[in-house]
């Protein structure tokens, strides 16, 4: 059984850019969760995917964009990135589209100067 | 909206000891998760919590679901140098599909 993948693990872009963060779920898990962790602080929600369609968002702005492939691999795309944005960005596995028993990824790195 | 109060912020420990630490939320949840992170990794489950009341070990972690569903603690019994980092609960309301996090307990070692 695999765990949750996340790529690429760093990443900078500068300010105005746009970037892509990719997720491979855990095996025989349909659910996708997202959340920002700044330096020193928890996580939190950004969105969730649950069989190809958003399940609920947290509070952030629409440039922050998401997908969910048949496979239940998942795409976060933050458009005009802001230097806010620096962060770790964690993707989060489950089954069955709720909050509960989330097992997260190494999380992907992101820098923007 | 929902907010998670984790005491203490951070905390020193010496081999051996026990440590504790705690959450609570201002809403109910309907389960409470703990996760350790560690510098530049994703969080990692080490208990999770469905009913109030519930108490859960795993080996020498124990952590409880209160009574009320708006507080949770964990326990770290006989610690040891690889206890080292910040641990966090997490709760997921009734009909909700996110977790929402703690602050963080930062556990350090005795200098």
């Amino acid at each position: 059984e695999t765990g949750v993948t996340q790529s690429p693990t760093h990443l900078i872009k500068t300010r105005g850019q746009q970037v892509t963060l990719r997720c491979s779920s855990q095996s025989g898990h349909n659910t996708v969760s997202w959340y920002q962790q700044a330096l020193g602080q928890g996580p939190q929600f950004i969105f969730q995917y649950y069989r190809e369609e958003e399940n609920g968002r947290g509070n952030f702005p629409p440039r922050f964009s998401g997908l969910q492939f048949p496979n239940y691999s998942s795409e976060l795309n933050v458009n005009a990135l802001e230097l806010d944005d620096s962060a770790l960005y964690l993707c989060a596995s489950s089954l069955g589209g709720k909050g509960e028993t989330q097992y997260f990824g190494p999380g992907t790195r992101l820098l923007v100067l | 909206g929902q907010q998670l109060n984790q005491s203490p912020q951070s905390m020193f420990i010496q081999e051996g000891e026990d440590v504790s630490m705690n959450c609570t939320s201002s809403s109910i949840f309907n389960t409470w998760l703990w996760y350790k992170q560690d510098p530049g990794e994703g969080p990692v489950l080490l208990i999770a919590l469905y009913k109030a009341g519930e108490l859960t070990s795993n080996g020498r972690l124990t952590a409880q679901f209160g009574i009320t569903r708006k507080d949770s603690f964990l326990n770290i019994s006989a610690s040891i140098p690889s206890d080292v980092g910040i641990y966090f609960c997490a709760g997921s309301a009734p009909a909700g599909n996110k977790l929402t996090f703690g602050g963080g307990t930062r556990v350090l070692v005795k200098p």
